[in-house]
């Protein structure tokens, strides 16, 4: 399983578009990147995934440049209730489980 | 109700006792998945299930136990607990094939251990 380094903490303000950067060095050809949101005494939920270039959704779009080494989660305007925990995953095509790290936690200020 | 559930939602257990943490879930999910959480480790995963009868240890297995006789259930023992085991315990669920799968997680399981 690809490790992910990715920022410990972050802030913002409400209204600010928010850019989480990950760094995933050994990624493999067969790994996509996969994002979760946990909010504070909440499991976490599935945000997004993406293998190449940008996927968007109703939540959140996803950067990833060619050499796949890196991925940027991009949140849209964000408010108060956008406050938590965001992990970045890479997940292997042969996985069949995941492994979370520490994540980065995002604190939105108003 | 639809969904994943988990039980207790709260438990308070002392050293030594043997504690069960049930998980259900009721969309017929291949997979699922035991984690634990803890300040400062984040999410870490106990044992996961790929089907009935089909398991597996994950990152933290030692003093877990877990079974998986029906699909829709995957119970989570704590044979003898210790203090290092209280915690918040996840379970989750996933019905689709890696890599584009989503993991469904229950509420949660706050144990602590006296």
């Amino acid at each position: 399983l690809a490790k992910t380094t990715q920022p410990i903490s972050m802030d913002s303000y409400e209204g600010q578009e928010v850019n989480i950067t990950c760094s995933h060095n050994n990624i493999a050809t067969n790994d996509y990147i996969t994002w979760y949101q946990q909010f504070p005494s909440q499991g976490p939920r599935f945000i997004i995934q993406g293998y190449k270039t940008k996927v968007t959704n109703e939540v959140a779009s996803l950067f990833i440049p060619a050499d796949r080494k890196s991925s940027t989660l991009s949140l849209p305007r964000v408010s108060l209730s956008d406050t938590a925990v965001y992990y970045c995953l890479v997940v292997a095509n042969r996985d069949d489980k995941i492994i979370f790290g520490k994540g980065t936690r995002l604190h939105i200020l108003p | 109700d639809a969904g994943i559930t988990q039980s207790p939602r709260y438990k308070i257990t002392e050293t030594g006792r043997q504690v069960t943490l049930m998980c259900h879930q009721t969309w017929s999910h291949s997979y699922m998945f035991w984690y634990r959480q803890d300040l400062g480790h984040g999410l870490r995963l106990i044992y996961y299930s790929a089907a009935a009868d089909i398991t597996d240890k994950g990152e933290v297995p030692d003093g877990y136990v877990v079974s998986r006789s029906k699909t829709e259930n995957f119970p989570l023992t704590l044979e003898s607990a210790t203090r290092s085991q209280t915690s918040v315990y996840f379970c989750a669920s996933s019905g689709g094939q890696p890599p584009l799968y989503e993991q469904y997680f229950g509420p949660g399981t706050r144990l602590t251990v006296t």
